[in-house]
C-alpha cells in the first residue's frame, strides 16, 4: 500500500532542512485546497493553492502535494529558515466554505 | 497593497453589552467571508457575503449574531446581549471570486473578543 505521511501537531526542524507539513483532509468531494500560515497574533497568510486536477504545484521555497485517492496534502518547505517558525493550516472547499485542519505549529532551531 | 483590514483589533467587553466588528476588504474582491477561531478549536466559518448580500448564513452560532455589507465593500458584524462564550478571535476574509470560483481568501488580522 501507499505510504502517508502522519498528521503531527507540532514539527521542529533545523535551520536550513526541508519541512514536510501532512494534512489529512476528510471531504472527498472538495476540490480546491490552501495552506495559510499563521504568527501568533496574526490572521491566517496565504501560501499557496492546489486544485484537485493538479497534484503538485511550487511556490517559491514551496511544494503542495495532493494524494486525492488517500485524501491527503502536504506542504514542503525547502531551506527552512527562522521566519518559518508559524502555526500550519490546510484548508479544503467544495464551494467557498473553507474547513480548516487543526494546526500544525513548526519551530525552526537555530 | 492593502490587506483586509479589521478594527478594532482587541474588544473588551462585560457579559450582555452589544459589539459591532468592523471588516474592511481588499479592493475590488466581491466576496466576503466571516470566521471564528477559538482557542483549542480550529476556524469556524461564520458567513458569506457576494456583494450585498448575504447567501449564506448558516455557521452563525445563533440569533444574536447578525451581520452585513454595504456598498459592496465594508461588513459589520454584530453580537447582541454577548456572552461569556462568544470570546474569540473573529476574522473577516475576502476573495475576488465567491462561490466555486476557486480564489484564495485573504484574511485579516482578526479583533480579539473578550467578554468578562
Amino acid at each position: 500500500g501507499e505510504s502517508v505521511g502522519l498528521h503531527l501537531p507540532t514539527l521542529s526542524v533545523q535551520e536550513g532542512d526541508n519541512s514536510i507539513i501532512n494534512c489529512a483532509y476528510s471531504n472527498s468531494a472538495s476540490d480546491y485546497f490552501i495552506w495559510y500560515k499563521q504568527e501568533s497574533g496574526k490572521g491566517p497568510q496565504f501560501i499557496i493553492d492546489i486544485r484537485s486536477n493538479m497534484d503538485k504545484r511550487q511556490g517559491q521555497r514551496v511544494t503542495v502535494l495532493l494524494n486525492k485517492t488517500v485524501k491527503h496534502l502536504s506542504l514542503q518547505i525547502a531551506a527552512t529558515q527562522p521566519g518559518d517558525s508559524a502555526v500550519y493550516f490546510c484548508a479544503e472547499t467544495d464551494d467557498y466554505k473553507l474547513s480548516f485542519g487543526a494546526g500544525t505549529t513548526v519551530t525552526v532551531r537555530a | 497593497g492593502a490587506g483586509v483590514s479589521q478594527s478594532p483589533s482587541n474588544k473588551v467587553t462585560e457579559k450582555g453589552k452589544d459589539v459591532e466588528l468592523r471588516c474592511d476588504p481588499i479592493s475590488g474582491h466581491t466576496a466576503l467571508y466571516w470566521y471564528r477561531q477559538s482557542l483549542g478549536q480550529g476556524l469556524e466559518f461564520l458567513i458569506y457575503f457576494q456583494g450585498n448580500s448575504a447567501p449564506d448564513k448558516s455557521g452563525l452560532p445563533s440569533d444574536r449574531f447578525s451581520a452585513e455589507r454595504t456598498g459592496g465593500s465594508v461588513s459589520t458584524l454584530t453580537i447582541q446581549r454577548t456572552q461569556q462564550e462568544d470570546s474569540a478571535v473573529y476574522l473577516c476574509a475576502s476573495s475576488l471570486g465567491g462561490g466555486r470560483s476557486n480564489q484564495p481568501q485573504h484574511f485579516g488580522d482578526g479583533t480579539r473578543l473578550s467578554i468578562l
